[in-house]
């Protein structure tokens, strides 16, 4: 089964980094595209970037190039999120998903999806 | 780049069949079939349910189905089902080489 397992939530105060992660199993890790999406509370899905775990190509939506960092470990399956100084509107549920795609590997759609993190910021 | 625009949101009677739209720009859904829709239970992680404008994965029911006109994509549910109230969303490749989500749907089986 293709699964994707993200860490848990986590409780942060202003101004402090934090590195969430999502572990592959049950495929391929390095040749799929792992994106990253955001939810803040009551709001919708916004795409954030996406990795190549197997050479670490990484794009990044312009709304969040420099405020987040994406890497990738391909030797233990596992994609990272990470903030270097959080913020309170940081606060949010974040989804790691396959991208899955037939002729361009970047291309494509996102199954599946991992069960969420979320990352709470507060004074 | 801006969010894809859905309505807000869409509702029917059980058996009845709903449309909810997603509109977008020549530089996302008008220049790709790289279309797919997301359903979203609360407090859960979303769900593929087309993928490619118009296909169906395996596992998800025949009730869904998807189209593409222009810069519009649509997803319709045929039948309704209580088990469809959720939230839907779509996305699209983009010719800046990123992805855009659509604003979400919420559907309602009243």
């Amino acid at each position: 089964e293709v699964q994707l397992v993200q860490s848990g939530a986590e409780v942060k105060k202003p101004g402090e980094s934090l590195k969430i992660s999502c572990k592959g199993s049950g495929y391929s890790f390095s040749v799929y595209w792992i994106g990253w999406v955001r939810q803040m509370p009551g709001k919708g899905l916004e795409w954030m970037g996406s990795i190549y775990p197997g050479d670490s190509d990484t794009r990044y939506s312009p709304s969040f190039q420099g405020q987040v960092t994406i890497s990738a470990d391909k030797s233990i399956n596992t994609a990272y999120l990470q903030w270097s100084s959080l913020k309170a509107s940081d606060t949010a549920m974040y989804y790691c998903a396959r991208l899955i795609a037939v002729t361009d590997p970047l291309k494509g759609w996102f199954d599946p999806w991992g069960q969420g993190a979320l990352v709470t910021v507060s004074s | 780049q801006s969010a894809l625009t859905q309505p807000a949101s869409v509702s029917g009677s059980p058996g009845q069949s709903i449309t909810i739209s997603c509109t977008g720009t020549s530089s996302d859904v008008g220049s790709y079939n790289y279309v797919s829709w997301y359903q979203q239970h609360p407090g859960k992680a979303p769900k593929l349910m087309i993928y490619d404008v118009s296909n169906r994965p395996s596992g998800v029911s025949n009730r869904f189905s998807g189209s593409k006109s222009g810069n519009t994509a649509s997803l319709t549910i045929s039948g309704l089902q209580a088990e469809d109230e959720a939230d839907y969303y779509c996305t699209s490749y983009t010719t800046s080489s990123t992805y855009v989500f659509g604003t979400g749907t919420t559907v309602t089986v009243v």
